[in-house]
C-alpha cells in the first residue's frame, strides 16, 4: 500500500484479555519494526521484523507480548492477559533496506487502553 | 543505553516568528533523525543527520549536528501554525545497520495565528 497501515486504530479492553494489534507495512519493505508510546514517555521500541524472522527482539517487555510476521508483510502483535499499564499507542513503521534502512515510515498507530 | 534530552519541553511562539529546538544525546551519535508528530497520526520523518557538521534544510527548517557536542537543533524559520505537532529527535544505537532508534521526550511546539 501507499503507507503503513494498522489497525484497530482504537481498542478500548478488559484487564486479563488478549488483544490483537495488525500492521500492514509499505508493500516492498523488508523491515518491520513495533514501537510502544505510553503517555508522558518517549517511544520504546519493541521488536524488529528482518522479513519473517526476528533478529531483535530485546524491547518486548514481558513474556505476555509477541510478534509475528508472514509473507514477508503483515505483522500481528499480541499482547497476552492485558495489564493496566499495557495502555499505549502502539507505533508500527517499515524501512526498505540500503541507505534508507534506518529511515521509519510510521503508521497512524494502535491505541489501547486497558480499564 | 543511549538517552537524549530535548528543550524546551514545549513552546509557544506567534506566527512568523523563529523557533530552535535542542537534542542533546548522552553518547556519541551515530545518526540523528527528525520526525514531527500530530495528534492521532504517526511520526512523519523529517531529516536525517549522519555527519558530524552537517546540516540539511527542507521549506523553512533546518537541522544541525554537532557531533563534539552530541547535540543537533532543529531551527523553524518564519513559523507558521501549520508548523505546529510534537518534534521528536531520534538516535540509531551504536553499531546497529536497521531502525532500532531511541528517542526523545519529544517537544511540544502550539503557533498562534
Amino acid at each position: 500500500g501507499a503507507g503503513v497501515s494498522q489497525s484497530p486504530s482504537n481498542k478500548v479492553t478488559e484487564k486479563g484479555k488478549d488483544v490483537e494489534l495488525r500492521c500492514d507495512p509499505i508493500s516492498g519493505h523488508t523491515a518491520l519494526y513495533w514501537y510502544r508510546q505510553r503517555l508522558g514517555q518517549g517511544l520504546e521500541f519493541l521488536i524488529y521484523f528482518q522479513g519473517n524472522s526476528a533478529p531483535d527482539k530485546s524491547g518486548l517487555p514481558s513474556d505476555r507480548f509477541s510478534a509475528e510476521r508472514t509473507g514477508e508483510s503483515v505483522s500481528t502483535l499480541t499482547i497476552q492477559r492485558t495489564q493496566q499499564e499495557d495502555s499505549a499507542v502502539y507505533l508500527c513503521a517499515s524501512s526498505s533496506q540500503g541507505s534508507g534502512a534506518n529511515v521509519l515510515t510510521f503508521g497512524a498507530g494502535s491505541r489501547l487502553t486497558v480499564l | 543505553s543511549q538517552e537524549l534530552e530535548q528543550s524546551p519541553q514545549s513552546l509557544i511562539v506567534q506566527e512568523g516568528k523563529n523557533l530552535t529546538i535542542n537534542c542533546t544525546s548522552s553518547k556519541t551519535l551515530y545518526g540523528l533523525y527528525w520526525y514531527k508528530q500530530k495528534y492521532g497520526e504517526g511520526l512523519i520523518f523529517l531529516m536525517m543527520l549522519q555527519k558530524g557538521g552537517e546540516e540539511k534544510s527542507h521549506e523553512k527548517i533546518t537541522a544541525k549536528l554537532d557531533e563534539k557536542k552530541q547535540q543537533s537543533s532543529l531551527h523553524i524559520t518564519a513559523s507558521q501554525p501549520s508548523h505546529a505537532g510534537i518534534y521528536l529527535c531520534g538516535a540509531a544505537a551504536g553499531g546497529t545497520s536497521y531502525g532500532k532508534l531511541t528517542f526523545g521526550q519529544g517537544t511540544i511546539l502550539t503557533v498562534h495565528p
